[in-house]
């Protein structure tokens, strides 16, 4: 079955300090990839998606490049801000899921000044 | 535009009781999604509706059920509660469903504490 592996955290940055949160997948069928973000007490939002290989999602300063040859969608950013502080889920979904998405175990973020 | 609105925002029942769960998605999306997310165990799927049919389950027992509305929102029942259903339960919804690989938008989700 589909699977999605996050690098486990938590993870402690200073401000203005590089980000990579590393998620590799398997999958039945051919995936998207999504980066959702959920910070204390609120669902998730969506952060980033990539629908095909070599395709980049970006959004808030925040980046991840779909490699199908090394089954990866890593995320990174290249200045954290304490307002980063969050869990971050690596999902994928594919059109023999049967709807279902599957989510990484999430990794979270603290940003201290 | 609105996106996935849940209600209520918290619940707090015993156990043996039933909760119900309430979602709309936003306007124009036919499938909602449904994912507890329990302390320590990630999310994990529930249930699919699409077009007012139930689509897919996750592995859950039978006392988690739910139905979809003609306007596409979405109701989830939990019955004879026990203390491990405490948990967050998120709805998604999305455009499309079989055979898609739409992006699944979130609401804020239902805290359901059971003592």
């Amino acid at each position: 079955g589909d699977s999605v592996t996050q690098m486990e955290g938590p993870v402690t940055l200073s401000e203005e300090a590089f980000l990579t949160i590393n998620c590799t997948y398997t999958a039945t069928g051919y995936p998207s990839l999504f980066w959702y973000v959920q910070y204390p007490g609120e669902g998730l939002q969506l952060l980033l998606k990539a629908t095909k290989a070599d395709d980049k999602g970006s959004n808030k300063g925040f980046e991840a490049t779909y490699r199908k040859e090394t089954t990866s969608f890593h995320l990174e950013k290249g200045s954290v801000q304490v307002s980063d502080s969050a869990v971050y889920f690596c999902a994928l979904n594919t059109n023999t899921n049967a709807g279902k998405s599957t989510f990484g175990d999430g990794t979270t973020l603290t940003v201290k000044p | 535009e609105a996106g996935v609105t849940q209600s209520p925002t918290h619940l707090i029942k015993t156990r043996g009781q039933q909760a119900t769960l309430r979602c709309s998605p936003i306007s124009g999306h036919t499938s909602v999604y449904w994912y507890q997310q329990a302390l320590g165990l990630g999310l994990q799927f529930l249930l699919w509706y699409d077009e007012g049919e139930e689509r897919n389950r996750g592995n859950f027992p039978p006392r988690f059920s739910g139905r979809q509305f003609p306007n596409y929102s979405s109701e989830l029942n939990v019955n004879a509660l026990e203390l491990e259903d405490s948990a967050l339960y998120l709805c998604a919804s999305s455009l499309a469903g079989l055979g898609s690989t739409d992006t699944q938008y979130f609401g804020p989700g239902t805290r359901l504490t059971v003592l």
